[in-house]
C-alpha cells in the first residue's frame, strides 16, 4: 500500500520568507505526484503535478516542487511567501487506479 | 461555470438517519470519486467510479453506498448515520487514464448530532 508523509504539520512564516514543505512517499511503482492547496473554507485546488520528465515542476502562484526519486521526495517550495498563501497544503500520490493518497497536510500561516 | 458541484453544502442530521449527498460534474470526465476529510483535515479516498466500475476502499463501512445514475453524477448515500460520520465530503472527477489531475468540488460539511 502506498503512503504519503508530510513532516511539517504547522508552519508559521513572515511575509517574504522562503518556504519549503517536505513530502515523502512510499510506493513501489511508477508514481504521479501532486500538491494541492486548500484555502480556508474552500475546496482543494491543484498547485502543481509531476507525471514524468523534468523533475523540477513549476506550478501556479510562484510555487515549484522537485521530484527526487532516490529520496522518494516531492518537496514544495516558494522563494517568497505572501499573506494570501495562508492555507492547508496537501501532497498526494496517485496509483494505477488514479486514486489519490494524501499526506496529512501542512497548515501554513503567513504573518503580514 | 462550476466544474464540480455538490449539494447540499451543509447537512446537519441526527444519528440513525439516512442521507444523500449529490455530486455533478460538467467536465465530461469518465471517472468520479468521493473523499472524506475528518476534523484533523486528513483526506482519505472512499470510492472511485469509472464507467460503471466501482472501486471501493475496503475501510469504508457498507453503510456508505455510491450511486451513479449517469457519467456526470455520483451520489453518496449514507445509512444509519453515526457521530463519526461527521466530516467534510469532497467529490472529484478526472479524465480517463492514470496521468490526470482530479478536480474537486466545494465539499459538503456533514454534522451528525
Amino acid at each position: 500500500a502506498q503512503s504519503v508523509s508530510q513532516h511539517n504539520h504547522h508552519v508559521i512564516l513572515s511575509e517574504a520568507a522562503s518556504l519549503e514543505l517536505g513530502c515523502n512517499y512510499s510506493y513501489g511503482g511508477t508514481v504521479n505526484l501532486f500538491w494541492y492547496v486548500q484555502y480556508p473554507g474552500q475546496h482543494l485546488q491543484l498547485l502543481l503535478k509531476y507525471f514524468s520528465g523534468d523533475p523540477l515542476v513549476k506550478g501556479i502562484k510562484g510555487f515549484e516542487a522537485e521530484f527526487i526519486k532516490s529520496k522518494f521526495s516531492f518537496n514544495l517550495r516558494k522563494p517568497s511567501v505572501q499573506w494570501s498563501d495562508t492555507a492547508e497544503y496537501f501532497c498526494a500520490v496517485s496509483n494505477a487506479g488514479n486514486m489519490l493518497t494524501f499526506g496529512g497536510g501542512t497548515r501554513l500561516m503567513v504573518k503580514p | 461555470d462550476t466544474a464540480v458541484s455538490q449539494t447540499p453544502k451543509y447537512l446537519v442530521t441526527q444519528m440513525g438517519n439516512d442521507k444523500s449527498i449529490k455530486c455533478e460534474q460538467n467536465l465530461g470526465h469518465d471517472t468520479m470519486y468521493w473523499y472524506k476529510q475528518d476534523s484533523k483535515k486528513f483526506l482519505k479516498i472512499m470510492f472511485s467510479y469509472n464507467n460503471k466500475e466501482l472501486i471501493i476502499n475496503e475501510t469504508v463501512p457498507n453503510r456508505f453506498s455510491p450511486k451513479s445514475p449517469d457519467k456526470a453524477h455520483l451520489n453518496l448515500h449514507i445509512n444509519s448515520l453515526e457521530l463519526g460520520d461527521s466530516a467534510v465530503y469532497f467529490c472529484a472527477s478526472s479524465p480517463p487514464g492514470v496521468s490526470h489531475e482530479q478536480y474537486f468540488g466545494p465539499g459538503t460539511r456533514l454534522t451528525v448530532t
